[in-house]
């Protein structure tokens, strides 16, 4: 069966710092994979999505970046960090329309 | 870009009521998706719809795709406590998925 990893689950980082979030997926292959932005208590904004190795689609212009280096994973990753970066981070994959989430991680930006 | 409207944006009720919630689109899906987010988890799939009226169950969840396609509703029956959580509604219509903004259920024992 198909699993998805995430980690950190929880990061806390000072502002102007890096950031690498990390996802990866076990027990398939060549999936669509998706990094999105959760505020608190808000929905999911989608930030990147990949369809193959070094293939990346940006859906919002931000100070972010992400990186498909292996087949099964996706790294998001930003050289400066700013406040407005806080917030729950979910990266997912899907075979076909269906998406499966990761258990996310929690970034806090002080 | 594709747009979801999902409604109610939150909803408070007894233990033991039954809950509908709705997906609404100015465009068509092929597909429709429903989540459930619980704090601090990512969103679990609950039930995936594939055609034009379908009607489909999981435990006490229903959902149905819309005639139009472009609409679907979610209904739980007898909500229990621990049916609290987002709900999010989902379209597939091209990569990638739009999602609804949410409807945050809270049931009161």
């Amino acid at each position: 069966s198909q699993t998805i990893h995430q980690w950190p689950a929880t990061l806390v980082q000072p502002v102007g710092s890096p950031l690498s979030l990390e996802c990866t997926v076990e027990g398939t292959s060549n999936p669509n994979l998706y990094w999105y932005r959760q505020a608190a208590g808000r929905g999911l904004q989608l930030l990147f999505y990949s369809v193959g190795i070094g293939q990346i689609s940006s859906e919002v212009p931000q100070n972010l970046s992400a990186s498909r280096p292996q087949d099964r994973q996706f790294i998001l990753s930003s050289k400066k960090l700013l406040l407005s970066d806080s917030g729950f981070y979910l990266c997912a994959w899907s075979p076909r329309q269906e998406q499966f989430f990761g258990p996310g991680t929690r970034l806090t930006v002080l | 870009g594709q747009q979801l409207n999902q409604s109610p944006q939150s909803m408070f009720i007894q233990e033991g009521e039954d809950v509908s919630m709705n997906c609404t689109s100015s465009s068509i899906f092929n597909t429709w998706l429903w989540y459930k987010q619980e704090p601090g988890e990512g969103p679990v799939l609950l039930i995936a719809l594939y055609k034009a009226g379908e009607l489909t169950s999981n435990g006490r969840l229903t959902a149905q795709f819309g005639i139009t396609r472009k609409d679907s509703f979610l209904n739980i029956s007898a909500s229990i406590p621990s049916d609290v959580g987002i709900y999010f509604c989902a379209g597939s219509g091209k990569l990638p998925l739009v999602f609804g903004k949410g409807t945050r259920l809270s049931v009161i024992a």
